[in-house]
């Protein structure tokens, strides 16, 4: 079945633990990126990336770091994570052959405390 | 201004009814359009594509105004089950810079 998966679904951290959120889909697909939604805001890009190795920021990458490593896996990294944090994540990837039909992961529920 | 704009609703529909919506983009160079589903915080999902030339996938129809910088989604006959909250996503260069909007809240009621 093709998917992406995330993991953790769901995190309550506290402020200064460094974490990783996993990405991983199996569609063979080149781009990838990270999305966190808050109300009212509605989806923000934090990172994207075209391929292997090649990784460019978003509209929101300030205290986010991601590495692609390989074409599969994406993994968000906090650093020190920090209560402005708190969201929901998505994960996605896409092919770049048209319609570029985004396929998201379930969602990550970050809680920083 | 934001890049992309919706009415926030919740549009509240009758079962069976029509409902129409339309989302605002700021950059006139974006070269694609497309409206995701979303289900109470869960992952959005595509809906449809917008083209140029206006686009329909059995109930729903989407339409492309690039010189008035707007695309509009119409749902026929709703049902129950299309209560979600729309997204209007922008593309500014082939799958690779997208800008959501904030989503526009249906509610259709029996």
């Amino acid at each position: 079945e093709a998917q992406v998966t995330q993991n953790p679904r769901y995190l309550i951290t506290v402020t200064g633990k460094k974490l990783t959120v996993t990405c991983s889909q199996n569609m063979n697909h080149e781009y990838m990126s990270w999305y966190r939604q808050d109300p009212g805001l509605g989806l923000r890009q934090i990172y994207y990336s075209m391929n292997v190795e090649v990784t460019d920021k978003g509209d929101v990458p300030e205290g986010y770091k991601v590495s692609r490593k390989e074409k599969r896996n994406f993994p968000l990294i906090l650093e020190s994570p920090s209560p402005n944090q708190t969201s929901l994540y998505f994960c996605a990837s896409s092919s770049y052959i048209q319609p570029y039909e985004q396929y998201f992961g379930p969602g990550t529920r970050l809680t920083v405390t | 201004r934001k890049e992309v704009e919706q009415d926030p609703g919740p549009f509240n529909v009758p079962e069976g009814a029509t409902v129409a919506f339309n989302c605002t983009y700021s950059n006139s160079a974006s070269q694609s359009f497309f409206w995701y589903r979303q289900d109470c915080r869960k992952e959005p999902k595509l809906l449809m594509s917008v083209y140029s030339s206006g686009n329909e996938d059995g109930r729903f129809t989407a339409q492309l105004n690039r010189a008035s910088q707007y695309i509009s989604l119409l749902i026929r006959d709703s049902k129950l089950s299309d209560s979600a909250t729309y997204l209007c996503v922008v593309d500014k260069a082939a799958g690779n810079k997208l800008t959501f909007g904030g989503g526009t809240r249906v509610l259709v009621k029996p």
